[in-house]
């Protein structure tokens, strides 16, 4: 079955330090990937994904992500943090079902 | 329009209430989902509707009743809530089972 983990229910960085999210999958066959932002009280957006075109995704807000098989990863980074940046970030995967969420990371950014 | 409208934004129910949540998208998506979030936690699937019939229903109680009149409306229907059933209901739509597109949700609180 399909999963996601999401290493780190917390991270906290500097702002304009270098932000690395990870998210390791589980997928008996070449998955798609996403990376979803949310903000307080509001919906989650899509920030990037991979189906299988490109390994390295490049996303809204300077994000990127990464796919590496042989690591079963796809990390999500952003060479500078905002404030702005603060927010729940969920990796999600999906083979020909609907999209299985991991548990989250939130994201702090100190000034 | 690459919108997914869901109305009302915040609704607040006794346990004897009948409520419902309407979700609207122009996107020409046939597929459209209902999630619940707890706070500080990931969305989780109640519901799939694929060309407007019901394809997946995660064991939502039956005082959840979800409804799809049409390719681009989505509703919710409330009945005699329990306290616990208080979260953020998220509608999101798709092509198909890859990238989800999420309204901004409907924060339900039940007395």
């Amino acid at each position: 079955a399909q999963s996601v983990t999401q290493l780190g229910s917390h991270v906290s960085v500097s702002e304009g330090a270098l932000v690395l999210l990870r998210c390791n999958y589980s997928s008996s066959v070449p998955p798609y990937l996403f990376w979803y932002v949310q903000y307080p009280n509001q919906g989650l957006q899509l920030l990037l994904k991979y189906t299988s075109a490109a390994t390295l995704v490049k996303g809204i807000n300077g994000f990127e992500a990464e796919f590496k098989k042989s690591e079963t990863s796809f990390h999500l980074t952003k060479p500078s943090a905002h404030m702005s940046d603060a927010a729940e970030y969920f990796c999600a995967v999906s083979e020909d079902t609907p999209l299985v969420f991991g548990k989250g990371t939130r994201l702090s950014v100190i000034a | 329009d690459t919108e997914v409208t869901q109305t009302p934004k915040h609704l607040v129910m006794g346990m004897t209430n009948k409520k419902s949540l309407k979700c609207e998208q122009h996107m020409g998506h046939r597929a459209m989902y209902w999630y619940k979030q707890k706070a500080k936690k990931p969305p989780e699937l109640m519901f799939v509707y694929s060309y407007e019939k019901l394809s997946i229903n995660e064991s939502v109680p039956s005082r959840f009743s979800p409804e799809c009149p049409n390719s681009s409306l989505l509703n919710l229907h409330l009945h005699a809530l329990q306290p616990e059933d208080s979260a953020l209901y998220l509608c999101a739509s798709s092509l198909n089972t890859g990238e989800l597109f999420f309204g901004e949700g409907s924060r339900l609180t039940v007395l």
